[in-house]
């Protein structure tokens, strides 16, 4: 069956450190590993990774993905309170619906 | 990156009754999928809607209970009927987006029922 674990499944750090979120997964026929923000109620999107060992790169944020390991890693440089959050990774299934199989997601709150 | 409108932010239901959620896709797109994501929890997916062919539910959700309508390439409504407490929940929609940005996801709708 497919999965998607990760963690921790909370995070406690303050501002200025620097934190990496783990993702691991098990997916039938691998095509993309996705990262989301969710703060309130709609996730939104970070990255998504397709090939081992290019990392993607939004401002603090950055991810790399593992594909010999089946795993990928969220990392947050400078934290700041505005990255208190719900992150989520999640992949699409092997099915036709490419329906995505999520990870239960860690929260992470950063103290000032 | 597609742009989705979902209505109802928010609603506080009586118990019995049903809600109706809508979305609406700036894009023509193939499929929609809906999901709740209960208190505490990461997202559960409800069912696929494809335009023109019945809602694909997943397992623990039927039809009865959450009928879902797809008239077009842009547009889906999912209806949350015959409401109970335990149906409190954040509903959402989502797309797979046709650029680089995956699956887009509406703003979400937080159902409160009393």
């Amino acid at each position: 069956e497919d999965k998607v674990v990760q963690s921790p499944l909370s995070l406690v750090v303050h501002e200025g450190d620097t934190v990496t979120l783990n993702c691991s997964y098990e997916v039938t026929n691998f095509r993309s590993l996705l990262w989301y923000k969710q703060e309130k109620k709609a996730p939104t999107f970070l990255f998504m990774l397709t090939s081992s060992g290019i990392e993607k790169k939004s401002g603090r944020l950055s991810s790399i993905l593992d594909k010999k390991e089946l795993f990928s890693i969220l990392n947050i440089t400078a934290t700041q309170t505005g990255d208190s959050a719900v992150y989520l990774c999640a992949a699409p299934g092997a099915g036709n619906n490419r329906k995505l199989i999520w990870g239960l997601g860690t929260s992470l709150a950063v103290n000032p | 990156s597609a742009v989705i409108s979902q209505k109802p932010s928010r609603d506080i239901c009586q118990r019995g009754t049903s809600l109706t959620i809508q979305c609406q896709v700036d894009s023509q797109v193939t499929m929609m999928f809906w999901y709740r994501q209960q208190p505490g929890q990461s997202l559960t997916l409800i069912a696929t809607a494809n335009q023109g062919s019945e809602a694909t539910y997943e397992s623990g959700f039927v039809i009865d209970k959450f009928p879902i309508s797809r008239p077009n390439l842009t547009f889906s409504t999912l209806t949350v009927s015959n409401m109970s407490p335990e149906d409190s929940s954040i509903y959402l929609c989502s797309v797979l987006d046709g650029t680089n940005y995956g699956y887009t996801f509406g703003s979400g709708t937080r159902l409160t029922v009393v």
